[in-house]
């Protein structure tokens, strides 16, 4: 099925570190959100966002939605071991009424 | 408030047997959807649903697999002979449509199922 394209596709990284993620598609979205997965688990929504051009936080996560309504970023400010997981951004499109998950980015943090 | 529930967590079967699983979506949402996950094709859309009526079912693997919402608080995926390829975890997960955006997507906590 369609997917978006995220990158990068894994992370390992220091604690402490900011870390950025993105992704990209040809298609234009009405809605973008952001997932973190954890094992044995269902993704857990992070963000939404609605507008584009917006940058909405939580907590020490941040995320926009890009200016040409084709791609979104997700920040993550001094990061911490409990945010080891997977990430998957989401986009929605009124189009097709249908939700399209990317590939995912696998983060590791080393304390 | 509870979330999306779905049962069983995990079924081991052999191939060949029905598997049925079933999803309680948000109560107040108008649209639920079903998708696979594998380490190969990542999440994958199988049919989703809005206000109980089956609006795309175009990512359901073949005739084997079958999908009903009779109420607004219910619905089933059911795969009939499985195979040992349709092991994977299913997710089921609801939102709210309105007009041109629409609702945060939820998703319960999966059915990982197994297929001998």
């Amino acid at each position: 099925g369609q997917q978006l394209n995220q990158s990068p596709q894994s992370m390992f990284i220091q604690e402490g570190e900011d870390v950025s993620m993105n992704c990209t598609s040809s298609s234009i979205f009405n809605t973008w959100l952001w997932y973190k997965q954890e094992p044995g688990e269902g993704p857990v929504l992070l963000i939404a966002l609605y507008k584009a051009g917006e940058l909405t936080s939580n907590g020490r996560l941040t995320a926009q939605f890009g200016i040409t309504r084709k791609d979104s970023f997700l920040n993550i400010s001094a990061s911490i071991p409990s945010d080891v997981g997977i990430y998957f951004c989401a986009g929605f499109t009124s189009g097709t009424y249908k939700y399209i998950f990317g590939t995912g980015t696998r983060l590791k943090v080393l304390a | 408030d509870a979330g999306v529930i779905q049962s069983p967590r995990h079924e081991v079967t052999e191939m060949g047997q029905e598997v049925t699983l079933r999803c309680k979506p948000i109560s107040g949402h108008n649209s639920l959807f079903w998708y696979r996950q594998t380490m190969m094709r990542g999440l994958e859309l199988l049919i989703y649903f809005n206000n109980n009526v089956p609006i795309d079912d175009s990512g359901m693997p073949e005739d084997r697999f079958s999908a009903k919402m009779p109420n607004a608080s219910f619905s089933t995926l059911k795969i009939q002979p499985s195979e040992p390829r349709d092991s994977a975890v299913y997710f089921c997960a609801s939102s709210w449509w309105r007009g041109q955006n629409t609702g945060e997507l939820f998703f319960g906590e999966g059915s990982r199922l197994t297929v001998l």
